[in-house]
Parts: structure tokens; sequence; C-alpha cells
């Protein structure tokens, strides 16, 4: 069965360092997501990415954080000088289609410190 | 936004009992979803389920759209079964509210 794949599952920074989070989504889906947990929290959303734009994002996503589909199988996350705060699970997910299913990856684990 | 409360906050069980989780949604969703979050932090789709009941082996969801809200049921728990349950809805605007979980702990 298809499934969502991210990269890397651990990853710990210094603070202000940049990171990229990648994903490879289902390979016949056409909407792509972030979400994030801080632990012992809810899983919060981060964006929504189709038509290789974003079509929705929280206050979370500000201007550190952007998103990219570089080639027709990645799906990538920056964050551009991380924050002890950002230090959580970063999940990736796609869909088919808007009234389907999202299948979320496995998560990376990120911490900074 | 749409608020997503989910109970019990924390449930523990003895192997081979039933349990009922309950979800909330302070307003109608177009998607709702079930996850597992096991132990070592992976979501697992339970249930896409927006509306009617459906079943998976010893679990099963039912949602009541029109009164906003949905349950998930355990049948004859495992130890496997334990973790953190979340339930989540959209209404369209492709992102997912979640709500705090449940926590469920099986003792053998």
């Amino acid at each position: 069965e298809p499934e969502v794949t991210q990269t890397p599952s651990h990853q710990v920074t210094q603070m202000g360092q940049e990171v990229i989070l990648r994903c490879v989504p289902i390979s016949n889906h056409l909407y792509f997501y972030w979400y994030r947990q801080i632990l012992g929290q809810k899983v919060e959303f981060l964006v929504s990415f189709y038509n290789n734009e974003i079509s929705e994002k929280s206050e979370i996503f500000d201007d550190q954080f952007s998103v990219e589909r570089p080639d027709g199988s990645n799906f990538t996350l920056k964050i551009r000088s991380t924050k002890l705060e950002d230090s959580a699970m970063y999940f990736c997910a796609s869909g088919r289609d808007l009234q389907e299913t999202q299948y979320f990856g496995p998560g990376t684990r990120l911490l900074v410190l | 936004g749409i608020q997503v409360e989910q109970s019990p906050p924390d449930l523990i069980l003895q192997e081979g009992a039933n349990s009922t989780l309950r979800c909330n949604f302070s307003d109608s969703v177009n998607n709702l979803q079930w996850f597992h979050q096991n132990p070592w932090g992976q979501l697992i789709n339970l249930f896409y389920i927006p509306s009617g009941t459906k079943q998976n082996g010893r679990l099963s969801a039912t949602t009541v759209a029109t009164e906003r809200y949905s349950l998930l049921y355990i049948s004859s728990s495992q130890t496997t079964d334990s973790g953190v349950y979340f339930c989540a809805g959209d209404q369209g605007a492709q992102k997912l509210v979640f709500g705090q979980g449940t926590r469920l702990t099986i003792n053998p």
C-alpha cells in the first residue's frame, strides 16, 4: 500500500540554523499538508499546498517558514532560522481530493538547541 | 474556526474490555478522521467518517453529522491498542483541526 515518507526521522539543530524537512507524498495525490505537534500537545495545522501554491496557512506559518515542491515527487518544509519553540514533531500529509482521507507520514522529530 | 473536544482525556482499561471514545465539534464539518498515535509518535489512520458508521475488525466508528459528534468503539481491547486517539475535522478549508486526544492505556 502506498504511503507518505519523511526524512530525516530525527534532526537536531542549533538555534538560528536553517532546516529542511522532506516529504514524499503518495504519487497520485494532489493536496499536500504540513502539521506539527509540540511534545504532549495536539497536532496543529501549518500549511496546505495545491497546484504549486499555498492554499491555506495558519498563524504559526510565519515568514520563517516556506514550502516547496521542487520536483514531481518531493514536498519540503523549510524553517529559515530555527527557534527553541520550533522543537516539535512535523508531519507531512497528502490527499487525493478535498473530500477524502489525508494520509500522514511518520513524522520528523526536530529538536532545536 | 471550529473547536474539537474529545472525551475522556484519559482511559485506563484491562485487556479484553470495550471502550467508547467521543469527539464533539463546535460546528459542522465536511471531513472527519480518527487516528491512533502509537508510542513512536506515528499517526495511524483509523477511519475517514464524515457521516455514518464504519467497522474495521475490532474497531468501529459512528458519526452523527447533524449533532456534530463522532464515536470510536474499541472492542476486546489489546495492549497494542494503547496510545493516544485523535479525532480531527475540517470545514472544507483544507486544514484538519485536531482534538486534544484521548490517552488509552490497556493493562495486561
